[in-house]
C-alpha cells in the first residue's frame, strides 16, 4: 500500500518565492528521503532525514521531520526556473531480520512544482 | 560518467514477447533495485539485490525475473509481456550493506520506457 502522501499534488510559483511541499505517512520509519525528479529523468536524491532528526538543511533546501504527526515538509528557498520538477517523498520503514533495512522506500505520488521565470 | 545505466533508454515491443532490461552501476554499491513507475507516475519497488542475493521481491508476478551476475550489474527479464506492463522502470543502487547503517541515499538510472503495442 502507499505509505506517502503529498500535498499539493501540483504547485506553480514565480522565481523568487518558497515553495513548501508536504509529505505524510502511516508506519513508523528509520528515515524519509526527498528525491526530485525532471521530466524524462531518473530520481535524484535531495535529503535524507532520520527517525531521530527533526530538522535538516541543505542549501536552498529545509526538511523538517513531525514523527508524531507522522508528517514531514520540504521547503525549497529563493526558487528558481531549474527547481521544475516532480518531488517525492520516500519512507524507508523495512526491517528484515538482523535489524538491517536494505533501503526499501516506500514513494508518495509526488508534487508537481512549476517554477516561473 | 554515468553513476547507474540503463539499457534500452526505449522498449517498443508487441504483447506475448520476452524482453530484458540491462543496468549497470560503477558506484562500487553493494545493493541494487528495481523500480516501475507507471502513468501517474507512482513508483513501486520490485526487487533488490544485495551482492548478488535477492533481499527484496515484492509481489511482482513470476513472469518478471531478475538477474545478478555481479554486484555491479542486476538485469531485469519479463517473459509474456502485457500491456499493463507498460511504465517505465528504474534501476538504481545504494551503498546499503549488512552490518552497517542502512540511512543511505539511492541513485536513480534514467529509466527504460516499455511500450507494450
Amino acid at each position: 500500500s502507499q505509505q506517502g502522501e503529498e500535498d499539493p499534488q501540483a504547485l506553480s510559483i514565480q522565481e523568487g518565492e518558497n515553495a513548501t511541499m508536504n509529505c505524510s505517512y502511516k508506519t513508523s520509519i528509520n528515515n524519509l528521503q526527498w528525491y526530485r525528479q525532471n521530466s524524462g529523468r531518473g530520481l535524484v536524491h535531495l535529503i535524507l532525514i532520520r527517525s531521530n532528526e527533526r530538522e535538516k538543511h541543505s542549501g536552498r533546501l529545509r526538511v523538517t521531520l513531525d514523527t508524531s504527526k507522522k508528517s514531514s515538509s520540504l521547503l525549497i528557498t529563493a526558487s528558481r526556473a531549474a527547481d521544475t520538477a516532480s518531488y517525492f517523498c520516500a519512507t524507508d520503514a523495512g526491517l528484515l531480520a538482523g535489524g538491517t533495512s536494505y533501503g526499501k522506500l516506500t514513494f508518495g505520488q509526488g508534487t508537481i512544482l512549476t517554477v516561473h521565470p | 560518467d554515468t553513476a547507474v545505466s540503463q539499457t534500452p533508454k526505449y522498449l517498443v515491443t508487441q504483447m506475448g514477447n520476452d524482453k530484458s532490461i540491462k543496468c549497470e552501476q560503477n558506484l562500487g554499491h553493494d545493493t541494487m533495485y528495481w523500480y516501475k513507475q507507471d502513468s501517474k507516475k507512482f513508483l513501486k519497488i520490485m526487487f533488490s539485490y544485495n551482492n548478488k542475493e535477492l533481499i527484496i521481491n515484492e509481489t511482482v508476478p513470476n513472469r518478471f525475473s531478475p538477474k545478478s551476475p555481479d554486484k555491479a550489474h542486476l538485469n531485469l527479464h519479463i517473459n509474456s509481456l502485457e500491456l499493463g506492463d507498460s511504465a517505465v522502470y528504474f534501476c538504481a543502487s545504494s551503498p546499503a550493506k549488512i552490518g552497517t547503517g542502512m540511512d543511505q541515499p539511492q541513485h536513480f538510472g534514467d529509466g527504460t520506457r516499455l511500450s507494450i503495442l
